[in-house]
């Protein structure tokens, strides 16, 4: 079974400050791992995922998020956060095995603050 | 023209109607989802569908039924809604495999009195 820990439920921020969503994953297996953006009245989009390879992705907007396997960890960063990057944040993850599906967790939302 | 479409918007019922809320997509994905999502609890399987021949339950599939009625389309349905399942309702669509991104609908705001 895999499942996933968004540490915090709210993370509010001042504008141009950095930010760190927490989110640990459990999985008997190698995993797929992902941050989706839901921006408010709208549907999750994917902001980033780790596949294999570098350890370290990063998406257009400034975020990147850094596999660690042994914390089975996968934080999402922002060195300097904009006042349109309050939004809902999700960590999933999947692999290869449970049908292919993704387990998402609580969410985190992000309040950024002028 | 968006990738995945969801209709209604949103939506209130009573308690004991039946209502379908359904889902089109142009990707070309094979695998589509319905997810519930309801404040702190994050998104939750309701049924996802690989084929249209191969429809599977998700984490809470009491009280709801779907159809794969083509690749295109899966309509999720509410036999007799029951107040606790007012939520907002994903669809979302993927290709093959789990490491493959799903795209998600805008969602549907369902209420039931």
């Amino acid at each position: 079974a895999q499942s996933v820990t968004q540490l915090d439920s709210q993370v509010p921020v001042f504008e141009e400050a950095p930010v760190e969503l927490r989110c640990n994953y459990s999985s008997s297996v190698s995993v797929y791992l992902f941050w989706y953006v839901q921006y408010p009245n709208q549907g999750l989009q994917l902001l980033l995922k780790y596949l294999s390879g570098s350890t370290l992705v990063e998406s257009i907007n400034g975020f990147e998020a850094e596999f660690n396997k042994s914390q089975t960890s996968f934080h999402l960063r922002k060195p300097s956060v904009h006042i349109s990057d309050t939004a809902e944040y999700f960590c999933a993850v999947s692999s290869n095995t449970n049908a292919g599906k993704s387990t998402f967790g609580d969410g985190t939302t992000l309040t950024v603050k002028p | 023209d968006a990738d995945v479409t969801q209709t209604p918007r949103n939506r209130i019922t009573k308690t004991g109607k039946r209502i379908m809320l359904e889902c089109s997509q142009t990707k070309g994905h094979d695998r589509m989802y319905w997810y519930r999502q309801d404040p702190g609890l994050g998104l939750r399987l309701i049924y996802y569908s690989f084929d249209v021949k191969d429809i599977n339950k998700g984490e809470i599939s009491d009280g709801y039924s779907v159809s794969r009625q083509a690749q295109a389309k899966f309509s999720l349905s509410l036999e007799s809604a029951i107040p606790n399942q007012t939520a907002l309702y994903f669809c979302a669509t993927s290709d093959k495999g789990g490491l493959e991104t799903q795209y998600f609908g805008p969602g549907t705001r369902l209420l039931v009195l």
